[in-house]
């Protein structure tokens, strides 16, 4: 079956210029992750949600960062006003369910590399 | 603040040689453990996790709660094991905190 997709897969842009970037999950999958790689690093957590909800944030570098899923499936995060230190790979990711307790499998997109020039 | 160490940023051995990547975790909870992998030019994928208990690709990994660490062995690499390995936790109601990754290069 389709697995998580991402689109663009590759972005560049200049600094200071606003991009948006796309991902679709498994379909059924009530869980959306998106993460940060920067080059060398291991990804790290920017926000999550569980269907429309915005449950966790915490993880997003600055109010430049913004992201949304308004009818549970297809989410979009972007970056305003990019600056070269955003450059970096993002990655999606969807499972079943995430809650206390109990987790499921998640399931990467293939991510998009932002490079900022 | 809970983290992922993986103190070899590249690992290279011989076809058939054992293999161990290492991974060292802070938390004072019980947080669940997992290895991922990244296959040349593929997606981020789930190689196994601590209460699966399971044999994957031949790779085992056990957790050691006294000593805080969940490293990957395998006892014979393939060189289609080549790969990026990541170490990841969650612990309860709280997301993904991964490793920076461990380069495991299988030399023929």
């Amino acid at each position: 079956g389709a697995g998580v997709s991402q689109s663009p897969r590759y972005k560049v842009a200049k600094r200071g210029q606003d991009v948006a970037l796309r991902c679709d999950p498994i379909s059924g999958h009530v869980s959306l992750f998106w993460y940060q790689q920067a080059l060398g690093q291991g990804p790290e957590f920017l926000t999550y949600f569980q269907n429309e909800a915005q449950l966790d944030k915490s993880g997003l570098p600055s109010d430049r960062f913004f992201a949304e899923r308004p009818e549970g499936s297809v989410s979009t995060l972007k970056i305003q006003r990019t600056q070269q230190e955003d450059s970096a790979v993002y990655l999606c990711a969807s499972s079943l369910v995430a809650v206390q307790g109990a987790y499921y499998e998640q399931y990467f997109g293939p991510g998009t590399r932002l490079t900022v020039t | 603040a809970q983290r992922v160490t993986q103190p070899e940023k590249l690992l290279s051995v011989f076809k058939g040689a054992p293999v161990e990547l290492k991974c060292n975790y802070s938390y004072s909870g019980s947080p669940e453990l997992f290895w991922y992998v990244q296959y040349s030019r593929q997606r981020l994928q789930l190689l196994l996790r601590h209460i699966s208990r399971e044999s994957i690709k031949g790779f085992t990994a056990d957790l050691n709660k006294g000593e805080t660490s969940f490293h990957l062995k395998k006892p014979f690499a393939q060189e289609e094991d080549s790969a990026m390995y990541y170490c990841a936790l969650i612990w309860y109601g709280q997301n993904f905190v991964f490793g920076p990754g461990t380069r495991l290069s299988v030399l023929p």
